[in-house]
């Protein structure tokens, strides 16, 4: 079992939609949980991070924390096509981070 | 702030010859540095994680004497690839945190071609 899962998508929304990314993990002692997005051929950037139960709101993102279950998610409301990008959901475990293989997300005009 | 960067963003190299790449920490000081390589298609793998003044954790798998880092001061770490091989070919992204920073700040990345 993978310490960090992501479906490996391509995930297709129209533009204007709701796109969501799931992340689930294996180590139930992990306490903060990130979103990074990758664009192709460039390093990640930090979208946002979590580390309480519940919903955290940034702008257009939303992250969801579930420890119960093991599961961190990222809502992106009103897609745009510059949101096609890898995402990636990172668990910190011990200082290091664990990366998914991230969700390649297609936002279609 | 915390801008991380890299030199060179891309290199090109012959088989058996060793390249060395630089990570720096631009507005902040960098307690700990981090190594990452990440092949087409997959995620990020980490390969070392350094801290000021002492000898990097290199993770299981990663040879510490083909991956020569090194983090003499606080904003400046640097990854050798020694006797690079076609193999090797990848891209190395560093990234540098400090203490009481909530996550780490990534380098845009050097994209190594090894001929």
């Amino acid at each position: 079992q993978k310490e960090v899962e992501q479906n490996s998508g391509p995930l297709s929304v129209p533009e204007g939609a709701i796109a969501s990314l799931n992340c689930t993990y294996s180590d139930r002692g992990s306490q903060s949980f990130f979103w990074y997005r990758q664009y192709s051929g460039k390093s990640p950037e930090l979208i946002m991070f979590i580390y309480s139960n519940g919903d955290k709101e940034d702008g257009r993102f939303t992250a969801q924390l579930n420890k119960a279950s093991q599961y961190v998610s990222l809502l992106i409301r009103d897609s745009q096509p510059s949101d096609s990008a890898t995402y990636l959901c990172a668990v910190n475990q011990g200082g290091k981070l664990i990366f998914g293989q991230g969700t390649e997300l297609s936002v279609k005009p | 702030g915390a801008v991380v960067s890299q030199h060179p963003s891309r290199v090109i190299c012959k088989s058996g010859t060793s390249v060395k790449i630089e990570c720096r920490s631009l507005d902040f000081q960098a307690t700990t540095m981090f190594w990452y390589r990440q092949f087409p298609k997959q995620s990020l793998m980490l390969m070392a994680t350094s801290n000021e003044g002492s000898k990097a954790t290199y993770e299981q798998g990663v040879e510490k004497d083909k991956f020569l880092i090194n983090h003499a001061s606080l904003t400046l770490s640097t990854l050798t690839v020694t006797s690079a091989h076609p193999e090797d070919s990848s891209f190395y992204i560093c990234s540098a945190s400090s203490t009481g920073m909530e996550t780490q700040y990534f380098g845009p990345g050097t994209r190594l071609l090894v001929l």
